[in-house]
């Protein structure tokens, strides 16, 4: 089984400062690994995935997530952040292989600071 | 390309009702997921319909079914309603075998009073 833990629950940060967004898995087999957006009463977009390759993936927006195997990591991360990224963040797993069943964390609210 | 529709975007149903959601899927896939978002949680996995047939199901109990039709978009069906059923029912496709990631549609926000 797979699992995902975001330890922050909110994360407030001043506008154009530098933000991560912590994100921790847990699988016996490979994965892959997305992060989404959700924007109030809206569904979920798509920043970034990593599926193999490259360990340092660039998504859309300005955000970067970059993938560590031996710590089970797969922190996001932006180094300056605009009103408009507040939102909440999700975490994601799904096991490679398998047939897209998304395994999300608990979330992250990201609230920037005027 | 209209990406991934859900219908209706909100429902208020009483306790014991049943409900059925609907969606359609973005052009070219053929999987569809549903999963349902409580108020202030993340997205818990329902079930996955592929060539109109249940394959992979969380845990969520009997009550909760679906279908695919033919042009792979699908319905979620909840019986007997509880008023912890409540919450943002989020449909999501994608392409089999693709390994790829899944595209949300806004979603259904279900009341139950």
């Amino acid at each position: 089984a797979q699992s995902v833990t975001q330890l922050d629950s909110q994360v407030p940060v001043f506008e154009e400062a530098p933000v991560e967004l912590r994100c921790n898995y847990s699988s016996s087999v490979s994965v892959y690994l997305f992060w989404y957006v959700q924007y109030p009463n809206q569904g979920l977009q798509l920043l970034l995935k990593y599926l193999s390759g490259s360990t340092l993936v660039k998504g859309i927006n300005g955000f970067e997530a970059e993938f560590n195997k031996s710590q089970t990591s797969f922190h996001l991360r932006k180094p300056s952040v605009h009103i408009s990224d507040t939102a909440e963040y999700f975490c994601a797993v799904s096991f490679s292989g398998g047939y897209q069943k998304v395994t999300f964390g608990t979330g992250t609210k990201l609230q920037v600071i005027p | 390309d209209a990406g991934v529709t859900q219908s209706p975007t909100h429902l208020i149903k009483t306790r014991g009702q049943q409900v059925t959601l609907r969606c359609s899927p973005k052009s070219g896939h053929d999987t569809v997921s549903w999963y349902q978002q409580a108020l202030g949680q993340g997205p818990q996995f329902i079930f996955q319909y592929y060539e109109e047939e249940e394959r992979q199901r969380g845990n969520f109990p009997d009550r909760f079914s679906g279908h695919q039709f033919p042009n792979y978009s699908s319905e979620l069906n909840v019986n007997a309603l509880l008023l912890g059923d409540s919450a943002l029912y989020l449909c999501a496709s994608g392409l089999n075998g693709g390994g790829d990631e899944q595209f949300f549609g806004p979603g259904t926000r279900l009341t139950v009073l």
